[in-house]
């Protein structure tokens, strides 16, 4: 079957460095996007993968391996405004959207 | 855990007709939902968010006479795209909030619509 794996919730202080890690199965693979959300909001597009390596916007990073099906998202100089889940989801070789359940961050001061 | 079922799946059908697209939320009680437009290799594009009992409000540039949005129930919201033409042809996904705090946005699989 399809499967999408992040964690489900992790702690950063302001200022700092995280890194979001998603690993995927899933049949065929036409791209690989983060979305954040904050809650009862709807998802905002951060990033898009479909080649492998380090796309770099500002401050967040996203990283692609497609050969080990993994990703991941970095978020620097964490501000109050990050805490929010993040959504790791992939289009699959029918261009379906498999979505992994997200990763709530918490960011204290 | 919480599940948005989405159908159909995929659609094809012929210019000037019309198709709907269900979203309905198995297990809880979407009292916000979202539509979203996709074409292949973008971002997920906000359509409309509509609330269970009220119009939906769209965002700027979506037809709301193409685009008609239900929202009749807490589970179940339909979007129907009225006189397709072939450049309606997207994948849309929907989305359900329980709109309670820190409730999390879950998502339906998606309709991948083609017009021929």
């Amino acid at each position: 079957g399809q499967n999408i794996d992040q964690p489900t919730e992790m702690t950063a202080t302001e200022g700092a460095i995280v890194q979001i890690n998603c690993t995927y199965q899933t049949s065929g693979f036409n791209g690989l996007f983060w979305y954040q959300q904050h809650a009862g909001e709807a998802p905002t597009f951060l990033s898009y993968n479909v080649l492998d390596g380090l796309e770099e916007k500002g401050r967040f990073s996203s990283f692609l391996s497609r050969s080990k099906g993994y990703s991941y998202l970095l978020l620097k100089e964490l501000q109050m405004k990050d805490s929010a889940s993040y959504l790791c989801a992939v289009l699959d070789s029918n261009y379906q959207l498999i979505w992994g359940a997200g990763t709530k961050l918490i960011i204290k001061p | 855990g919480a599940v948005v079922s989405q159908h159909p799946s995929w659609v094809i059908c012929k210019s000037g007709t019309s198709v709907k697209i269900e979203c309905r939320s198995l297990d809880f009680q979407a009292t916000t939902m979202f539509w979203y437009r996709q074409f292949p290799k973008q971002s997920l594009m906000l359509m409309a968010t509509s609330n269970e009992g009220s119009k939906a409000t769209y965002e700027q540039g979506v037809e709301k006479d193409k685009f008609l949005i239900n929202h009749a129930s807490l589970t179940l919201s339909t979007l129907t795209v009225t006189s397709a033409h072939p450049e309606d042809s997207s994948f849309y996904i929907c989305s359900a909030s329980s709109g309670e705090d820190n409730s999390p946005l879950h998502f339906g699989n998606g309709t991948r619509l083609t017009v021929t």
